[in-house]
């Protein structure tokens, strides 16, 4: 099993570029996450979807938005990029909250740089 | 101003010690969960507690939720090189979810 499968690891995008991070996962989870992680800062959500076609902000969505047209994938699109977005971007997935051992399989992370 | 509040945020212990993280909230969680986090990578699961005053037990590690879900505290005994990493503790109420800033860890040999 694959897990959760972000791609790509690094990039360096200049200010007002636009892009989109994929994420992928193969263990069925209904539920899918994007967090970025700063310095110090620890993981704030951006947004989150429980399913296919259900997408929901988070606390920080301002700048970025998602899509979720199959329960596979659920990428992260940053249109006209900031400084300010510089970040580490983490994917992660779930069974829904409440089920047995419930927790986030996360990806590797996306390290993101905009000059 | 963060709704889960982990404390202390940088510990550096030798090998063989014992020590505790704390993880506190004003907020109820249906559910909280421990992660540790090793550069470059991204967190990984290592208990999720749900029951008000549940302990789980993993190898050396000890995780405790605190009665009114609340809070919770992660144990480790003799701790190791290995140990070394940041300890997040993460939160769930229905569809909210919050993270806590971290504890980084160093063991040293």
């Amino acid at each position: 099993n694959a897990g959760v499968t972000q791609t790509p690891k690094f990039r360096i995008l200049k200010i007002g570029q636009s892009m989109t991070l994929q994420c992928t996962q193969d263990m069925n989870h209904n539920y899918m996450y994007w967090y970025r992680q700063d310095p110090g800062m620890g993981l704030k959500l951006i947004y989150y979807s429980v399913g296919a076609g259900i997408t929901d902000k988070g606390e920080v969505p301002n700048g970025y938005n998602v899509s979720r047209s199959t329960t596979e994938d659920f990428p992260l699109r940053l249109e006209l990029a900031a400084p300010s977005q510089t970040s580490v971007y983490f994917c992660a997935s779930s069974y829904p909250p409440g089920t047995r051992n419930y927790g986030y399989t996360f990806g590797s992370g996306t390290r993101l740089t905009v000059v | 101003t963060q709704l889960l509040e982990q404390s202390p945020q940088f510990l550096s212990i030798q090998e063989g010690e014992n020590l505790t993280v704390y993880c506190n909230s004003s907020s109820v969680f249906s559910s909280l969960q421990w992660y540790r986090q090793e550069p470059g990578e991204g967190p990984v699961l290592l208990v999720t507690v749900v029951t008000g005053g549940e302990v789980k037990k993993l190898k050396r590690l000890t995780f405790q939720f605190g009665d009114a879900r609340k809070d919770s505290s992660l144990h480790i005994t003799a701790a190791q090189p290995g140990d070394t990493g940041l300890y997040l503790c993460a939160g769930n109420n229905f569809n909210k979810f919050y993270f806590g800033s971290g504890t980084k860890l160093n063991v040293k040999p």
